[in-house]
């Protein structure tokens, strides 16, 4: 069975960082395509970035460049988001996702973890 | 990158069926075939119902089907079902250095 367990998230302050985990499971992690979507309080899906299988292609949505970061272990079967400089905005449930089909659609996804930016 | 617009909400009946759409421009929906859609109930991680435009995973109810005319893109439901009273969102690819985006989301209340 094909499992994402994210965790890491927090109360944090205006500027300061977290690290979020994606534990994965049930599934070879190294090939596939990962993603991190994140949801405020009461609101719609926001996609925030996407890893290729290696590591080696990586984008960001508008709002997190050059703030967050993506990174994964495929040893540890492991996908990160590294949050820094995080605003009041940045307050949401992050999930993390596979894509499963290519591009095409992500199948799997995890419960998410919640960031609240506050002060 | 701006969101893809659905409509807030949309209801029907036990038994009919209703569709919800997406509309995005020529540079996302209307470029690639990378369309799907996603089934939210409260509390809970979104599914996905329909990948590639008009493709169904496996387990997903052929009630669902999804389908895409220029720069929109739509998720019809047959049938309607309590259980099917949820959120729902599209999500296309764009092509450009953020290359996804989510529509705004879809309401959907059986009446």
């Amino acid at each position: 069975e094909v499992q994402l367990v994210e965790s890491g998230g927090g109360l944090v302050q205006p500027g300061g960082s977290l690290r979020l985990s994606c534990a994965a499971s049930g599934f070879t992690f190294s090939t596939y395509w990962m993603h991190w979507v994140r949801q405020p309080p009461g609101k719609g899906l926001v996609w925030v970035s996407r890893i290729n299988s290696d590591g080696s292609t990586i984008n960001y949505a508008d709002s997190v460049r050059g703030r967050f970061t993506i990174s994964r272990d495929n040893a540890k079967n492991t996908l990160y988001l590294q949050v820094n400089s995080l605003r009041a905005e940045d307050t949401a449930v992050y999930h993390c996702a596979r894509d499963g089909y290519n591009w095409g659609g992500f199948d799997s996804w995890g419960q998410g973890t919640l960031v609240t930016v506050s002060s | 990158q701006s969101a893809l617009t659905q409509p807030a909400s949309v209801s029907g009946s036990p038994g009919q069926s209703i569709t919800i759409s997406c509309t995005g421009t020529s540079s996302d929906v209307g470029a690639y075939n990378y369309v799907s859609w996603y089934q939210q109930h409260p509390g809970k991680a979104p599914k996905l119902m329909i990948y590639n435009v008009s493709n169904r995973p496996s387990g997903v109810s052929n009630r669902f089907s999804g389908s895409k005319s220029g720069n929109t893109a739509s998720l019809t439901i047959s049938g309607l079902q309590a259980e099917d009273e949820a959120d729902y969102y599209c999500i296309s690819y764009t092509g450009s250095s953020s290359p996804w985006v989510f529509g705004g989301g879809t309401k959907l209340t059986v009446l």
